[in-house]
């Protein structure tokens, strides 16, 4: 059980396809992250959202296009992905102190045809 | 040289044996620290955050020394359910890096009977 849900767990696209990611987070929290792990790699941060607001995106390419319509919701909108975009997409949620973990989804496993 | 590194292992122990992670961090700003745990095609979950002063949760035990920008975990009486990455997980300074989580790439415990 997880109190941040992602959806779906698993997608398949081809590299020209649009297709979205989605977190919900039933926390209370007011930030949430995207994070890409990828095989034998540390995970990566992607975007923070502090109640709502974009306040990280660490240099992630423009086909990744996230958007928070408010703290319980994240979506992360994807178009023309490469192959080496496949990997595990976690979204995370937390408190907004510095002091406090944050609470991973279960995770969408993308494949890039 | 990696902003948090950690020995991969992987570290093959017997049930009921003791084990030590070592983690060092690179930013001598950051201001709290964790240890996750990530179990194989699994999101991230929360072990326990680590305290200045050291903390302890059953048979685990955290320990932080700011001076040399080190953290452990120390398992006891291990037991097969403890195989897993542990992950050790820094959280940066605030104002500006509020929130961002720097991923070390994990330690990869067996425990065998």
């Amino acid at each position: 059980e997880t109190g941040v849900t992602q959806t779906p767990r698993h997608l398949v696209m081809g590299m020209t396809n649009k297709k979205s990611l989605k977190c919900e987070q039933h926390l209370g929290h007011n930030a949430m992250y995207w994070y890409k792990q990828s095989a034998k790699k540390p995970l990566e941060l992607m975007f923070v959202y502090n109640f709502k607001e974009q306040t990280e995106n660490n240099s992630v390419p423009s086909r990744f296009s996230p958007e928070c319509p408010n703290s319980s919701h994240l979506f992360l909108h994807l178009h023309t992905l490469q192959p080496e975009d496949s990997a595990l997409y976690l979204c995370a949620s937390s408190q907004a102190r510095t002091d406090q973990p944050q609470h991973f989804g279960d995770g969408t496993r993308l494949s890039i045809l | 040289r990696k902003e948090v590194e950690q020995d991969p292992g992987p570290f093959n122990v017997p049930e009921g044996a003791t084990v030590a992670f070592n983690c060092t961090y690179s930013n001598s700003a950051s201001q709290s620290f964790f240890w996750y745990r990530q179990d194989c095609r699994k999101e991230p979950k929360l072990l326990m955050s680590v305290y200045s002063s050291g903390n302890e949760d059953g048979r685990f035990t955290a320990q932080l020394n700011r001076a040399s920008q080190y953290i452990s975990l120390l398992i006891r009486d291990s037991k097969l359910s403890d195989s897993a990455t542990y992950l050790c997980v820094v959280n940066g300074p605030g104002g500006t890096s509020y929130g961002k989580l720097t991923f070390g790439q994990g330690t990869i415990l067996t425990v065998h009977p």
